[in-house]
């Protein structure tokens, strides 16, 4: 079935470097969200992107939509440990809403 | 705070039981999603309810069921329950038109 896949699962950083997640599809994504879960909290809407190599950027996370529309990264800068959690991506596609969400990357930040 | 409110927090209940959980959508929105998350696990989606109606169903056991009333506040029926059925169960709602989410604190189910 329809599915985005995310990678890493895991990532450990040292604060102030830089972290990447990525979302990949094997079929053309309609459009691609990223939310933010942080430990013991819930999901949190960050952004939405809907055209082919769109970039958007929300202060140091910048989310990048493929030409091609088949993945997608959010690049982190300077992680802080503020950033920590579940980085998740999903894709809403149909008629009917249906939401698919990839299984997330969780980042730790090490001080 | 999203304006999504979900009750309880917390439940414990036994093998076989059945338990019920609630969720109010925000004031306006129309859509309710429901999404199980397992320890480790990503979320999944069971169903949404639009105005009421059922719009779309995801990973949903034959066990649950769910509706939306009236008052656009939802409920989700879990039925002989079993210990893989320990999950955080979100609530989420939107605008119609709109793929951005707003979800609920969640519930915690404990089946022992």
């Amino acid at each position: 079935g329809q599915q985005v896949m995310q990678i890493p699962q895991y990532q450990h950083v040292q604060e102030g470097e830089d972290f990447t997640t990525y979302c990949n599809s094997s079929t053309t994504l309609s459009n691609i969200q990223w939310y933010k879960q942080r430990p013991g909290g819930h999901p949190v809407f960050l952004i939405q992107l809907v055209k082919s190599g769109e970039v958007k950027k929300q202060k140091r996370l910048t989310f990048q939509f493929g030409e091609a529309k088949k993945n997608s990264s959010l690049h982190i800068t300077a992680t802080q440990t503020t950033d920590v959690g579940t980085y998740f991506c999903a894709e809403t596609k149909g008629r009917d809403d249906k939401i698919i969400f990839g299984k997330g990357t969780r980042l730790h930040i090490l001080p | 705070d999203s304006g999504v409110t979900q009750t309880p927090k917390h439940l414990i209940t036994a093998t076989g039981q059945r338990v019920t959980l609630r969720c109010s959508p925000r004031s306006g929105d129309l859509s309710v999603y429901w999404y199980q998350q397992s320890l480790d696990q990503g979320l999944q989606f069971l169903i949404q309810y639009y105005n009421g109606e059922e719009r779309a169903k995801g990973n949903i056991l034959e066990r649950f069921s769910a509706q939306q009333f009236p008052d656009l506040h939802s409920e989700l029926n879990l039925s002989s329950l079993e210990l893989g059925d320990s999950a955080l169960y979100f609530c989420a709602s939107s605008v119609e038109g709109k793929n951005e989410q707003f979800f609920g604190p969640g519930t915690r189910l404990t089946v022992l």
